[in-house]
């Protein structure tokens, strides 16, 4: 039973473009959202968070939003970068289980020159 | 200022042999937290550790098991291996107990059980 899907495993976006990871989830008890990225021998590294009382969150270039109705949140990063990348995670947690993480499978996200 | 840092980076092992991992958290970090990782999918939770106590557990069996230092270093051990448990095992830390954000993970433990 997976609580979170990122259905697309991989994703190519032209250099300069805008990427768009997209992520749903089941659980409406989840209140706490956070993408990951990782790159290929290294640990995920913490990106971006929205809180369930939010519909957007923006931290330069990334911009993560959150429609809670359609239990599927999204990460616009604009412009992308060679350096973005990576493998990208959602994740999503809840205040009843002390907000473990449930993390889906990932997109593999390729910047083409 | 060291990240968090885990030994060995690879590993393998046998079917029904035991196996230790260790991870050191990131200086200032007093919570440590284990996942397991299978090809092609997500970090699974395994278990906290604050305070050289274990404090919350995800859905992993007794085989699984750990232990914090005083100096907040953390062991994950697995016993009666089984191919299964052929993973990548990421260590995270935070401060202050809360599992959610802004955990920092170190680089991995890749285990191939044969």
């Amino acid at each position: 039973d997976q609580q979170v899907k990122q259905n697309s495993p991989s994703l190519s976006v032209q250099e300069g473009r805008i990427s768009i990871l997209n992520c749903d989830y089941t659980n409406s008890m989840f209140d706490y959202f956070l993408w990951y990225k990782k790159y290929p021998a290294e640990g995920p590294t913490f990106l971006i968070s929205i809180s369930s009382i939010k519909d957007k969150n923006e931290d330069g270039r990334f911009t993560v939003f959150l429609n809670k109705s359609a239990k599927h949140l999204s990460l616009h990063i604009v412009p992308s970068q060679p350096g973005d990348s990576a493998v990208y995670f959602c994740a999503a947690s809840a205040r009843y289980s002390n907000y473990q993480l449930i993390w889906g499978a990932g997109t593999k996200l390729i910047i083409k020159p | 200022d060291a990240g968090v840092t885990q030994s060995p980076t690879h590993l393998i092992k046998t079917r029904g042999q035991q196996v230790t991992l260790r991870c050191s958290p990131k200086s200032g970090h007093d919570t440590v937290s284990w996942y397991q990782q299978a090809l092609g999918q997500g970090p699974q939770f395994i278990f906290q550790y604050y305070e050289e106590e274990e404090r919350q557990r995800g859905n992993f069996p007794d085989r699984f098991s750990g232990h914090q230092f005083p100096n907040y270093s953390s062991e994950l051990n697995v016993n009666a291996l089984l191919l299964g448990d052929s993973a990548l095992y990421l260590c995270a830390s935070t401060a202050g107990g809360r599992i959610g954000e802004t955990q920092y993970f170190g680089p991995g433990t890749r285990l191939l059980v044969l």
